[in-house]
């Protein structure tokens, strides 16, 4: 069976930073691209991040770009996201989402809230 | 960015009956040298994750149900339910991969009548 669990997620003040896990399991971790998917409550779906198998190529969404730095490690068939100075507006689920065409397998998603 | 714009906003269809989805893209999203629509649509239940349904706009994601279809090409994208279930309450979405940034649509909401 493929699993996805996110963790890491929690409550953060404006300006701090965290970072999440996305541990993998049931299939061939390093034969698949991976991504950071994250939903607002109550809003719709916004990708921001995508990691190629091997790290050589990633993405970032213009609104975390120079903030969030996604990552790998193949050995452990996980990725992380590191989150710094976060914003108010990065409150959501973060998802981590396998590629294959589309997003085929989703995690339950961690909640990231951020307030003082 | 490529824009997706969903229509309707929500719906309410009879048990049975059919439910259309239309899903917009600012640009095609069509590749002429695989001959593939780079457009995926989900299916998100209360408090789940997202589901991938269909993937190439019309390539049905295993355990799907054939009443789910998807279809259309270039710029213009639908989601059919042909017989409304009650398992197919949901919130629904397209997204485009074809360019970054990847983007989904805002979403419809599928409801019971």
């Amino acid at each position: 069976e493929v699993l996805l669990v996110e963790s890491g997620g929690g409550l953060v003040q404006p300006g701090g930073s965290l970072r999440l896990s996305c541990a993998t399991s049931g299939f061939s971790f390093n034969g698949y691209s991976m991504n950071w998917v994250r939903q607002a409550p109550g809003k719709g779906l916004e990708w921001i991040s995508y990691i190629s198998i091997s790290a050589t190529t990633i993405y970032y969404a213009d609104s975390v770009e120079g903030r969030f730095t996604i990552s790998r490690d193949n050995a452990k068939n996980s990725i992380y996201l590191q989150m710094t100075n976060l914003r108010a507006d990065d409150t959501a689920v973060y998802y981590c989402a396998r590629a294959s065409p589309g997003f085929d397998c989703w995690g339950q998603g961690t909640l990231v809230t951020v307030s003082s | 960015d490529i824009v997706m714009t969903q229509s309707p906003e929500s719906l309410a269809v009879s048990l049975g009956e059919r439910a259309t989805i239309n899903c917009k893209s600012s640009q095609n999203v069509f590749y002429s040298a695989d001959n593939k629509n780079y457009l995926a649509w989900y299916q998100q239940k209360s408090g789940q994750p997202p589901k991938l349904l269909f993937y190439w706009a019309s390539t049905r994601e295993s355990g799907v149900p054939d009443r789910i279809s998807g279809s259309g090409s270039g710029t213009d994208f639908t989601l059919t339910i042909s017989s409304l279930q009650a398992e197919d309450v949901a919130l629904y979405y397209c997204q485009q991969y074809y360019t970054t940034p990847w983007t989904f649509g805002q979403g419809t909401k599928v409801e019971i009548k």
